[in-house]
């Protein structure tokens, strides 16, 4: 089974400041991996796939990079509404596993 | 407009049964290969089980292999599990959520969940 390490656990920041946010996969996932958001009381949504791609809708303050082990997502700039849980997922074998998450918390 | 719609969970006893559906509208249910995916209250995301779009293959959780079994109706866009022998940690909120070929077979449309508590 391959394992996603997310770091850091929690995030704190302001409104307005760049967010990047770490998984670490215990083996090449290549570039399948995925990155969602979670708000309180919400269901998941897709935000990148595929390491680097947008999902439909998506704003363009987030991005996605990496392969293999090592992969991140960047806010550039939080708006209020980013403040949230991020977990990232792989594809690459079975079973499907999602890393642990990172709180992104107002400081 | 996606929509997926969980219903079937409720209060089970330790080693009870529930099966639960998800109900598929707005799209064409047939191109997407669906998924569960739990939560336990305040824990992370878990993957459940994935069934592929004609329903014949289907892959599990190692914590759920031979209790659980997903299956698929494409006549009925509807989407189930039928969980057997179940456990106390198997409480949690269960997503149903799927995606086709167009966004890498990526889970790019969820419901909303259905909860299911065991507990005596």
């Amino acid at each position: 089974e391959i394992v996603l390490t997310q770091s850091p656990a929690t995030l704190s920041l302001s409104p307005g400041e760049r967010a990047t946010l770490s998984c670490r996969a215990s083996q090449s996932v290549s570039n399948y991996l995925a990155w969602y958001q979670q708000r309180p009381g919400q269901a998941p949504r897709l935000l990148i796939y595929d390491a680097s791609n947008r999902a439909t809708g998506i704003p363009a303050r987030f991005s996605g990079s990496g392969s293999g082990t090592d992969f991140t997502l960047t806010i550039s700039s939080l708006e209020p509404e980013d403040f949230a849980v991020y977990y990232c997922q792989q594809r690459s074998n079975w079973p499907r596993t999602f890393g642990g998450g990172t709180k992104v918390e107002i400081k | 407009e996606v929509q997926l719609v969980e219903s079937g969970g409720g209060l089970v006893q330790p080693g009870g049964s529930l099966r639960l559906s998800c109900a598929a509208s707005g799209f064409t249910f047939s191109s997407y290969a669906m998924s569960w995916v739990r939560q336990a209250p305040g824990k992370g995301l878990e993957w459940v089980s994935s069934i592929t779009v004609s329903g014949g293959g289907t892959y599990y959780a190692d914590s759920v292999k031979g209790r659980f079994t997903i299956s698929r109706d494409n006549s009925k866009s509807t989407l189930y599990v039928q969980m057997n022998s179940l456990r106390a940690e198997d409480t949690a909120l269960y997503y149903c959520a799927g995606g086709s070929s167009s966004s890498g077979w990526w889970f790019d449309s969820w419901g909303q969940g259905t909860l299911v508590t065991v507990s005596s």
